[in-house]
């Protein structure tokens, strides 16, 4: 059975910092693409970011919003995939998913998605 | 940055009916569109991608069509489960981007 699990989330002041983890099981981590995508509450669904897979040497995209304060990575040894957040602002208050890719036709389509975990950025 | 616009917003509609959800790109994206289904208080579930394939599991209730800078999610036999908000999302291009969102709800 797939499963994303994702971990970190909580309450940080703005400027500040804050790791978020997914874990993944079920499947063969090293071979998707992940991404993360973001909900502020009562909005609607925003990309965050994408990591490719070893394949494509785990390069990443990132969305306007959070290109160079976000970082994503992964861990294939340990199934795992992160979202680094920095110098983070209140507009950044959102859950946060983990999602699955898989590939069709020269497009990754997301496929699978975590159950998220909140964040939220006040003082 | 390539936007996506749903229609409608929201709608209203009985047991039993067939309803239809457009999105619209603001450049051509060929097929490369996706469809997701999110219940209030949970994460998203994939239902459509490359405009028309459905997920594993997903009913043969939900279709999608169009290419291009149209494209429609149907859902046939509304059920109460089906009680949803509804998004298109393009992978065309970088960055990913979603449309507004469908609320779907029984009359």
């Amino acid at each position: 059975e797939v499963q994303l699990v994702e971990s970190g989330g909580g309450l940080v002041q703005p400027g500040g910092s804050l790791r978020l983890s997914c874990a993944a099981s079920g499947f063969t981590f090293s071979d998707h693409y992940m991404d993360w995508v973001r909900q502020a509450p009562g909005k609607g669904l925003e990309w965050v970011g994408r990591v490719r897979n070893r394949a494509e040497s785990s390069t990443s995209e990132y969305g306007a919003s959070v290109r160079g304060r976000f970082t994503i990575s992964r861990d294939d040894s340990k199934n795992s995939l992160y979202l680094q957040m920095n110098s983070l602002k209140t507009e950044d208050t959102a859950v946060y998913y983990c999602v699955r890719s898989l590939a069709v036709g020269g497009r990754n389509y997301f496929n699978f998605w975590g159950q998220g975990t909140l964040v939220t950025v006040s003082s | 940055d390539i936007q996506m616009t749903q229609s409608p917003s929201s709608l209203s509609a009985s047991v039993g009916d067939t309803v239809t959800i457009t999105c619209r790109a603001s450049q051509g994206i060929k097929n490369y569109l996706a469809w997701f289904q999110q219940k209030p208080g949970k994460a998203p579930q994939s239902l459509i991608y490359a405009a028309s394939s459905l997920q594993s599991g997903v009913p043969s209730k939900f279709s999608g069509s169009g290419s291009g800078t149209e494209f429609t999610l149907t859902i046939s036999s509304l059920q109460p489960d089906d009680c949803a908000t509804y998004y298109c999302q393009q992978h065309s291009a970088f960055p990913l981007t979603f449309g507004g969102g469908t609320k779907v709800e029984i009359k």
